[in-house]
């Protein structure tokens, strides 16, 4: 297996522009997650899905993100406007358990270097 | 509040001698524990989890972490470092009430010495 593919690896823009950063989960697995890694926050769960629904978004910072999951082998987190604020490197992540409280592993992908000039 | 806390930002080992990195964890129950190990440039990888039974864990490339629960602790150790094992490590957890959400600590960044 490929493991979990992220597409762009990198992106620069210009603040004000839209943003979508795809994510391919491992085939089989039936949750997907979205990461942010930025030094002064560290890593921080922005929003996940099971069974291409998602259950938590709380971690969604505003308005400007949104996350879908169209079916169970492709994911996008978008950003409409951009901001420099939101420069970090982004992360998804899948794994195979269900909803329930689960220690199973989750895999993640190379991440997106964001920047927004 | 419930976290996770690594207290140590760098930790500078010569190649070859034994490595310790602390983690603590804060919750009523005891968490699901994890050890990520994130390369420059890289995503992160699996090190090693803990769930329940044996507190000392066997985990990838050479490393463990024991498992105490009087201290909340969750402390990763190799006995000899190699210079590839320079890199960022998280400790992570999933809450005793978390639908696998995974938190993480804020890392702590290796550094090998020849």
């Amino acid at each position: 297996d490929a493991g979990v593919i992220q597409s762009p690896r990198h992106e620069v823009t210009e603040m004000g522009q839209e943003v979508t950063l795809r994510c391919k989960p491992i085939s089989g697995h039936n949750s997907l997650f979205w990461y942010r890694q930025t030094m002064m926050r560290g890593l921080e769960l922005l929003i996940y899905f099971n069974n291409n629904v998602p259950i938590d978004d709380s971690g969604m910072p505003e308005d400007r993100f949104s996350a879908k999951m169209p079916n169970a082998s492709f994911s996008t987190l978008k950003i409409q406007p951009s901001e420099p604020r939101d420069s970090a490197v982004y992360f998804c992540a899948s794994s195979s358990r269900d909803r329930v409280r689960s220690g199973d592993i989750q895999y993640f992908g190379a991440g997106t270097r964001l920047s927004v000039l | 509040a419930q976290s996770v806390t690594q207290p140590d930002i760098h930790i500078t080992v010569s190649e070859g001698a034994s490595l310790e990195l602390r983690c603590n964890y804060s919750y009523g129950a005891t968490p699901y524990l994890f050890w990520y190990v994130q390369s420059p440039g890289q995503g992160l990888q699996l090190l090693l989890k803990y769930f329940s039974g044996d507190t000392l864990v066997q985990g990838i490339k050479g490393f463990e972490a024991e498992f105490k629960r009087s201290q909340s602790s969750f402390n990763l150790r190799k006995p000899s470092v190699h210079w590839s094992d320079a890199a960022e490590y998280f400790c992570a957890v999933v809450p005793p009430t978390g639908f696998q959400k995974l938190v993480f600590g804020t890392g702590t960044r290796l550094l090998v010495s020849p």
